[in-house]
């Protein structure tokens, strides 16, 4: 059975500092999701990862695969209180998108 | 449109009554999902219907039935629940997800319907 586990699972940092959330899987899988959850409302796709050594950025967020170690980790650049929100990652496996424990990102002033 | 549409956004049921959410999509997207999120806890998949054949179900009740009466629609209907399936139901919907192009298969999320079970 396909295990997704992430960490941390709460994080407060302080707006300017970097931080970064990992993602371990537990079987084979060659896409990985980042999606983001603010309170209360729906799930927004964020990055779609694909290879190995797969890198890519959108503003202060970068997200890379490493499909060897089944890890994944989500960067965090000069944190804004604007990337307060929970953040997924999820696997793809056999058609089905499995989610990570999730990591509740607070960001304060 | 490139939204998926959820019905209602909130809804409150006895243990004993019947109903319905609905999930509709116009983004020609050919596979549709059922997730059931519990507070703090990541979404759990409960159906996928591939093509407007149901594809994927993970062992849910059958106290919950899917129904996809075409490619754009989905119905979740609720029968005989239990107050621990008090949830937010998100539905989702994804453009193929036989196609190896890693962009068909990004799923799309509803808001929601946060239901109570009384």
């Amino acid at each position: 059975e396909l295990k997704v586990e992430q960490n941390p699972l709460f994080l407060s940092m302080q707006e300017g500092k970097n931080y970064t959330i990992y993602c371990n899987y537990s079987t084979t899988s060659d896409r990985l999701y980042w999606y983001r959850q603010d309170p209360g409302k729906s799930l927004e796709s964020l990055f779609v990862l694909l290879s190995n050594g797969a890198v890519k950025q959108e503003g202060r967020l970068m997200a890379s695969l490493d499909t060897k170690a089944r890890l994944s980790t989500l960067h965090i650049t000069a944190a804004v209180h604007d990337l307060s929100a929970t953040y997924f990652c999820a696997v793809l496996n056999t058609d089905k998108l499995i989610f990570g424990t999730g990591t509740r990102l607070q960001v304060f002033p | 449109d490139t939204e998926v549409t959820q019905t209602p956004k909130h809804l409150v049921m006895g243990m004993t009554n019947k109903k319905s959410l609905k999930c509709e999509q116009h983004m020609g997207h050919r596979a549709m999902y059922w997730y059931k999120q519990k507070a703090k806890k990541p979404p759990e998949l409960m159906f996928v219907y591939s093509y407007e054949k149901l594809s994927i179900n993970e062992s849910v009740p059958s106290r919950f039935s899917p129904e996809c009466p075409n490619s754009s629609l989905l119905n979740l209907h609720l029968h005989a629940l239990q107050p621990e399936d008090s949830a937010l139901y998100l539905c989702a919907s994804s453009q193929d997800p036989g196609d190896r192009d890693p962009g068909a298969n990004v799923l799309t999320f509803g808001a929601g319907s946060r239901l109570t079970v009384l």
